[in-house]
């Protein structure tokens, strides 16, 4: 069974630039979230989708936006790249209320 | 709002001792308390899940209490081995927020040979 899965699992991009991850929930599981994790620092929420909508939003500007298609799985953009985007950015699956597990994580480098 | 400390920031044990990591939250109406573990440049592996009307949760050698009314959640890790070297996160969820996890930063902790 696989887990959660996310790509790619490195990038690196330029100030400016517009960057898209992607993700994969674990089977069975219909709830993605996505979170920033700053070096050094615990994860922070971004947002949340539940069949296909986002349901809940972190503290974090509309330069972020993500999508979920109808076999779960999930998309988190980032337009406008700044320096401070350059984090690891995780996916989690849940069911609807349950226990989260989260995928390996793309690590993005903004130069 | 939710903040969620840990403390220490860092912990070194000899391997064998046990190791005791303590997780504080000011918001006493948690969901419930998860406990994860994290590798260098890893993602997150879940240990344990507390729910909000238990008060303690077991798996193997890893035992996590949780006390609402304190706001704090104490995660023991018995007879420590070197493969326990990680940083270990726990994160609150609120109810009515199913899925917003607030994490504190972490405790990394090594176990010396």
């Amino acid at each position: 069974d696989a887990g959660v899965t996310q790509s790619p699992t490195h990038l690196i991009k330029t100030r400016g630039q517009q960057v898209t991850l992607r993700c994969s929930p674990k089977s069975g599981h219909d709830t993605v979230s996505w979170y920033q994790q700053a070096l050094g620092q615990g994860p922070q929420f971004i947002f949340q989708y539940y069949e296909e909508e986002e349901r809940q939003r972190g503290n974090f500007p509309d330069r972020f936006s993500g999508h979920q298609f109808p076999n779960y799985s999930s998309e988190l953009n980032v337009n406008a790249l700044l320096l401070g985007d350059s984090a690891l950015y995780l996916c989690a699956s849940s069911l609807e209320v349950g226990e989260l597990f989260f995928g390996e994580g793309s690590r993005l480098t903004v130069l | 709002k939710q903040e969620v400390t840990q403390i220490p920031a860092a912990l070194s044990v000899p391997e064998g001792e046990n190791l005791v990591l303590n997780c504080s939250f000011t918001d006493s109406a948690i969901y419930n308390l998860q406990w994860f573990r994290q590798d260098p440049g890893k993602g997150l592996t879940s240990l344990l899940l507390i729910q909000s009307s238990q008060r303690e949760q077991t798996s193997g050698r890893l035992n996590a209490s949780l006390d609402k009314s304190s706001g704090r959640s104490t995660l023991y890790i018995a007879a420590s081995q070197p493969g326990d070297s990680a940083t270990y996160l726990c994160a609150a969820a609120r109810r009515g927020s199913w899925g917003k996890l607030q994490f504190g930063a972490g405790t990394q902790v090594v176990v010396t040979p």
